[in-house]
């Protein structure tokens, strides 16, 4: 059974820094993994995605890396401002289309 | 190009009754995907469907049902409702044949709360 696991749960920086979120997972025969972003009470918005055969995908100020045979995705979010505060959520899709989600890591950006 | 759209936003029902949520898909998207998310957690799969036929589901009761009609919308429905059914619902489209990329668009979902 895939587990999605992110950290840290939460997060607080100032404005201007560079951060990285985590995510892993139990079983590297994944099809893609997705990153999504959620505001609350809002939807999900999906940021990027990265298919198995892929290292890494970029959009602006973010970049996504994708280690397979470790379990491991990391997102990288560069010069982080207020607007970036929310919550980040990882998923992986095993091939059936049904994503794993893990339980999100919650980013405050602090002007 | 129109977005998964869901309705209602939002409603409050009480223990014991009857839901039904629905859910437009993107544009061209045969798959409807729909998915339970508590509070502080990360969404959990109910089931989805591919060309109105039930295609995979998740640990959910029974309770939990739905359709696909010609056009590609989707309903959930949930019976006897219980408080612990209070969650945001997302809806989620994507295309699987047209591409190698699976990406899945989500709705804006329906918050339901159960007293």
């Amino acid at each position: 059974k895939q587990e999605v696991t992110q950290i840290p749960a939460a997060l607080s920086v100032p404005e201007g820094e560079n951060l990285v979120l985590n995510c892993s997972f139990t079983d590297s025969a994944i099809y893609n993994l997705q990153w999504f972003r959620q505001d609350p009470g809002k939807g999900l918005t999906s940021l990027l995605l990265i298919q198995s055969s892929q290292r890494e995908q970029t959009s602006g100020r973010l970049n996504a890396s994708l280690d397979k045979s470790s379990g491991r995705s990391t997102l990288y979010i560069a010069a982080s401002q207020p607007g970036d505060s929310a919550t980040y959520l990882c998923a992986v899709n095993g091939g059936s289309e049904k994503l794993v989600f893990g339980k999100g890591t919650k980013l405050t950006v602090n002007p | 190009e129109t977005g998964v759209t869901q309705s209602p936003t939002h409603l409050i029902k009480t223990r014991g009754q009857q839901v039904t949520l629905r859910c437009s898909s993107q544009s061209g998207h045969n798959t409807v995907s729909w998915y339970q998310q508590a509070l502080g957690q990360g969404p959990q799969f109910i089931f989805q469907y591919y060309r109105e036929e039930e295609n995979g589901r998740g640990n959910f009761p029974p309770r939990f049902s739905g359709l696909q009609f010609p056009n590609y919308s989707s309903e959930l429905n949930v019976n006897a409702l219980e408080l612990d059914d209070s969650a945001l619902y997302l809806c989620a489209s994507s295309i699987p044949e047209a591409s190698s990329y699976n990406e899945q668009f989500f709705g804006p979902g329906t918050r339901l709360t159960v007293l």
